[in-house]
């Protein structure tokens, strides 16, 4: 089944700086979504984009949809420590389920 | 999360014991999903279900079954509970027409 992956696996950034994260996919989407999971908790979402959008901003989150590359980005400007947490970006499959990636690890530092 | 429960929250049972984790929702949501979630395998569904008593089988079933009586709630039952099914499970809801899925706190589930 079509896997949305993130990349990278992992990423620190300092206190105050933008963190941009990648997702590409292999088949066609009605949508793409992002989501974020902080240490023990369920996920919570975040985003959605629609196969129809290119750019969506959502407060400090902008994700951008590419759809001839197959491919989303997730910006976060000006992080913060709470921001530490994984990043999951999910698509649609061809039978509607959503299915999701493994996540992009962020750390904030103070 | 608020309208999404899950219980037990944490649990640890023996190798071969049955094991039912249960869902339970207030958002009146159509869908509801069971995923679990490992290192290096993200989030995989094991069984979803689109209203009641209507359920199908995800990417990783095997080992596992479900069963939704009533709307709110949505329970996972490992018929033989094995080592490889050490986990984190985690229930979802959708509804509204948003395509977004809601998630409960997750239950922890360790098999000795």
């Amino acid at each position: 089944s079509q896997q949305g992956e993130e990349d990278p696996q992992a990423l620190s950034i300092q206190e105050g700086e933008n963190a941009t994260m990648n997702c590409s996919y292999k088949t066609s989407i009605n949508n793409l979504q992002w989501y974020r999971q902080n240490s023990g908790r369920g996920l919570v979402h975040l985003i959605l984009i629609r196969s129809n959008e290119r750019e969506k901003h959502s407060g400090r989150l902008r994700v951008t949809l590419d759809t001839s590359k197959k491919s989303s980005s997730l910006l976060i400007t000006a992080s913060r420590a709470a921001d530490t947490a994984s990043y999951f970006c999910a698509t649609d499959d061809r039978d509607d389920k959503i299915i999701f990636g493994k996540g992009t690890r962020l750390h904030i530092l103070p | 999360d608020a309208g999404i429960t899950q219980s037990p929250r944490h649990k640890v049972t023996e190798t071969g014991t049955p094991v039912t984790l249960r869902c339970h929702q207030t958002e009146n949501h159509r869908y509801m999903y069971w995923y679990r979630q490992d290192p290096g395998h993200g989030l995989r569904l094991i069984h979803y279900s689109y209203g009641v008593k209507d359920t199908d089988k995800g990417e990783v079933s095997d080992g596992y079954s479900v069963s939704r009586s009533k709307t709110e709630d949505f329970l996972l039952t490992l018929e033989s509970a094995t080592s490889s099914q050490t986990s984190v499970y985690f229930c979802a809801t959708e509804g509204g027409g948003t395509d977004t899925q809601y998630f409960g706190p997750g239950t922890r589930l360790t098999v000795l």
